[in-house]
């Protein structure tokens, strides 16, 4: 079963746009991580947020975490071709270190 | 360039035949991991190792097993390939067990007809 979910499940904005995704898991969490995956390529990670912070910033990619609602989003600022792709949310489970659990992800278009 | 080379990269094959998806790195991180990719479901852990000569079964782990005899490879085996196991598979490691961070392969496509 998936801990994480995402949604939307598909998102196309114009470039230069906002782009918002959202992410909520069931159990509680350690850390919760955001990976970006290119057409037939392998998951690149972006950015790790700890249970105890609640929002963080790595260029134009930022992050929230609200461990009450069990959810985190990713906000992508002024959009670019560059940045079509599917990003997914992975957690770790509060009671072991071994497993990272994915959702489903969420497929971004930016038109051009 | 550091990082996970994965082989084949792409793969077509007959129910019942055997089959190893090779998996190397050269970062000399501790742990490795094997996920499988299928459209709707996201990414599911097969199976886990923290560190050579140890290993562990991650969510989906039945038809596949593991090895981990040195830090470097971790190579998965179907012993009997079947339809269900068509998929992308993807190797990846992190630093530690602790250390969720995970590095990806580019991937091996697997048919099975």
């Amino acid at each position: 079963s998936q801990q994480g979910e995402e949604d939307p499940q598909a998102l196309s904005i114009q470039e230069g746009e906002n782009a918002t995704m959202n992410c909520s898991y069931k159990t509680s969490i350690n850390n919760l991580q955001w990976y970006r995956q290119n057409s037939g390529r392998g998951l690149v990670h972006l950015i790790l947020i700890r249970s105890n912070e609640r929002e963080k910033h790595s260029g134009r990619l930022r992050v929230t975490l609200d461990t009450s609602k069990k959810s985190s989003s990713l906000l992508i600022t002024a959009s670019r071709a560059a940045d079509t792709a599917s990003y997914f949310c992975a957690t770790d489970k509060d009671f072991g270190n071994e497993k990272l659990t994915f959702g489903t992800g969420t497929r971004l278009t930016i038109i051009p | 360039i550091a990082g996970i080379t994965q082989a084949p990269t792409s793969q077509i094959l007959a129910a019942g035949r055997r089959m190893t998806l090779r998996c190397t790195q050269d970062m000399r991180h501790n742990a490795m991991y094997w996920y499988r990719q299928d459209l709707g479901l996201g990414l599911r852990l097969i199976h886990y190792s923290n560190t050579a000569g140890t290993t562990g079964k991650g969510e989906v782990p039945d038809g596949y097993s593991v090895s981990r005899a040195n830090t470097d490879d971790f190579p998965l085996t179907l012993a009997s390939a079947v339809p269900s196991q068509t998929s992308v598979y993807f190797c990846a490691s992190s630093e530690g067990s602790g250390a969720y961070v995970l590095t990806f392969g580019a991937g091996s496509r697997l048919t099975v007809l």
